[in-house]
């Protein structure tokens, strides 16, 4: 199976500050690597696609990168709705395992 | 878009059986490849397994091979989740994921299943 880690598990940062989670793959993944946002009782939501596609409708100030084993996800200038945990996932053999997510929490 | 809705909540004895649905409207079911993903309580996000509507060919994590079910009706547009032998551990929210190719563009609302004896 390939793991997936995140890191930091949780982050506090004020309104207007770029936010960078990454992600690692136990071993190369090519570009099959999804992020997704979990906002408290909520089901999770699809941000970014292919480790860099904008999924329609998502704020401009969400963006990804990287590809084989190291990726990031980026808010550009945080605002309070981005209170919520962040999980990447890889989408390139099953099981299609997640990472163990980053809470974000607004000072 | 296809839409998912899930069956309600559920309380369960250890050692007995849950089968949880998740009905698809809105779009073309064939088209979607429907996976099951857990949340224990104040965890993570566990991937359980997958069915392809056609052929219906299902997949399952190794840690649930055994114990879980999934199968898909095409006359209804509704996949199950069938899990078997219930521990206190299965406590979680149960969410049904649809996808094309590759990501969960859509999900079901989440089934709260609560095992107690």
């Amino acid at each position: 199976d390939i793991q997936m880690t995140q890191s930091p598990s949780s982050l506090s940062a004020s309104v207007g500050d770029r936010v960078t989670i990454t992600c690692r793959a136990s071993q190369s993944i090519s570009n099959y690597l999804n992020w997704y946002q979990q906002k408290p009782g909520k089901a999770p939501k699809l941000l970014i696609y292919g480790a860099s596609s904008l999924q329609s409708g998502v704020p401009s100030r969400f963006s990804g990168s990287g590809s084989g084993t190291d990726f990031t996800l980026t808010i550009s200038s945080l605002q309070p709705e981005d209170l919520a945990t962040y999980y990447c996932q890889q989408s390139y053999s099953t099981p299609l395992t997640f990472g163990g997510g980053t809470k974000v929490e607004i000072k | 878009q296809v839409q998912l809705v899930q069956s309600g909540a559920e309380v369960k004895k250890p050692g007995s059986s849950v089968k949880v649905s998740c009905k698809a409207s809105g779009g073309t079911f064939s088209s979607y490849t429907i996976s099951w993903v857990r949340q224990a309580p104040g965890q993570g996000l566990e991937w359980m397994g997958r069915i392809i509507p056609i052929p219906a060919i299902a997949n399952y994590a190794q840690k649930f091979q055994g114990r879980v079910t999934i199968t898909a009706d095409k006359s209804t547009s509704t996949a199950y989740m069938e899990l078997n032998s219930l521990i206190s551990e299965d406590t979680a929210v149960y969410y049904c994921a649809g996808s094309t190719v590759g990501p969960y563009r859509v999900w079901g609302q989440g089934t709260q299943v609560t095992v107690s004896s």
